[in-house]
Parts: structure tokens; C-alpha cells; sequence
């Protein structure tokens, strides 16, 4: 049973445009949410998170929106960059008022075009 | 201020053998989490452990695997008798511990498990 949802594998844009990663979640007990950046041979890099008490967090390019009532969270990255070229994880993980367990999606592989 | 740190990053073994996966945690982290990522898939969890404890171990096999976290050096998940699906990239992740709300966890770069 798939809790965290990533639909698109892919996505290819073009540089200086907005990218725009799609996450679907079924687990009403999540409430917080995170992204990570993954290269090829390296491990995850966390970029930006969001708690439920939100719906908008920003940080420099990368913009994550949650919309609770539809279960649902984006990442928009703008501009893109070439650099950003990698597979990025949606992560989520329930209340418990403590560290807990990220149950990630399949992950969406971006390019960027030059 | 080094990362998370796994060893070996790559490991070969046999059908059989064991294998032993080293992780040392971010400096100032006590909390340590074990995913496993099998080809074209996310991350797994696999076990959650704090210095001497394992407070979560709802993602591991019931058989063959084990992990600890012991008061003096590295987080070790252990393998035993490995198989051909055991083959995967195994990931570490740390975080500091506290009372608030922040959960973001800090990612080894992997050790890559061939069985062959």
C-alpha cells in the first residue's frame, strides 16, 4: 500500500522556468512533510519541509504548498537550473511529538534543459 | 563538520555470507534510522534506534537482520546469510534530538549491498 503517492515519474523543463513536482498522500495521520534531492551514488539531501499547521514554505528557489484537505503537496522550484537535475523524494511522517519514521514516495526524476 | 557516515560504500558478498553495514551519525545526533532502497523504488524504513535502544523496528525483516546502536561508536545492521533480494542501496539518517517540531533527518551516503 503506496501511503505517499509520486504519479509523475518524470518531469523535463526548461532552464529559467518553473518546475513543479506533484505528491499525493492517504495517511491522514501525516502531518509533516519533507523534500529531499537525490543525485546517482549519493544519499538524500534534504531541501525544504512543511508542517500541517501550514499551507506555504518558501526558501529561496524551492516553494513547497500543502493542501491538507485534498491530501496533497507540491515543490516549485524557480528558476530552474541544470543543476537541479535529480530525483526528488516526497517524504511524510506522522505526529508523535517526537522523531519518527519517513515513509517516502517512488521519487520524480527532473531535468532541466539548457 | 563531517556528515553522516556509512561504510563500506560499496560490499560484496556471497549467497550465505553475512553483512555488516557501518553508520556513524552526524555529530550531536543520537537518533539513527536504517531505509533501504531497492531498484526503482523509494526509500524503505527499515529501524529506528537511539544510543543502546531500538525504539522502532517495524520496517525490518523478521529474519536474518538485526541492527544496534551501541554507547560508544557506529550504528551496525547486520545481514545475515544474505540472499540475491537482499541486494540494495542501504541508507543511514540522523537527526538531533528534541522537543520541538523538527524532523528533519540527515542522509549517509549509502552502501551499495551486491549478493552475489
Amino acid at each position: 500500500d503506496q501511503q505517499v503517492k509520486q504519479n509523475s515519474p518524470s518531469l523535463s523543463v526548461q532552464e529559467g522556468r518553473i518546475s513543479i513536482l506533484n505528491c499525493d498522500y492517504t495517511n491522514s495521520m501525516f502531518d509533516y512533510f519533507l523534500w529531499y534531492k537525490k543525485y546517482p551514488a549519493e544519499g538524500p539531501t534534504f531541501l525544504i519541509s512543511i508542517s500541517s499547521i501550514k499551507d506555504k514554505n518558501e526558501d529561496g528557489r524551492f516553494t513547497v504548498f500543502l493542501n491538507k484537505s485534498a491530501k496533497h503537496l507540491s515543490l516549485h522550484i524557480v528558476p530552474s537550473q541544470p543543476g537541479d537535475s535529480a530525483v526528488y523524494f516526497c517524504a511524510a511522517s506522522p505526529s508523535s511529538g517526537a522523531n519518527s519514521k519517513l515513509t517516502f514516495g517512488k521519487g520524480i526524476t527532473l531535468s532541466v534543459r539548457p | 563538520n563531517a556528515g553522516v557516515m556509512q561504510n563500506p560504500r560499496h560490499l560484496v558478498r556471497r549467497r550465505g555470507q553475512e553483512a555488516r553495514l557501518r553508520c556513524s551519525p552526524m555529530k550531536g545526533h543520537s537518533h539513527v534510522y536504517w531505509y533501504r532502497q531497492l531498484p526503482e523504488e523509494g526509500l524503505k524504513f527499515m529501524v529506528y534506534l537511539q544510543k543502546e535502544n531500538i525504539i522502532d523496528e517495524s520496517g525490518m525483516p523478521k529474519e536474518r537482520f538485526s541492527a544496534e546502536f551501541p554507547k560508544e561508536g557506529p550504528s551496525i545492521l547486520r545481514i545475515q546469510q544474505v540472499v540475491r533480494g537482499d541486494s540494495a542501496a542501504y541508507f543511514c539518517a540522523s537527526s538531533l534530538r528534541t522537543g520541538g517540531v523538527s524532523y528533519e533527518q540527515y542522509f549517509g551516503p549509502g552502501t551499495r549491498l551486491t549478493v552475489t
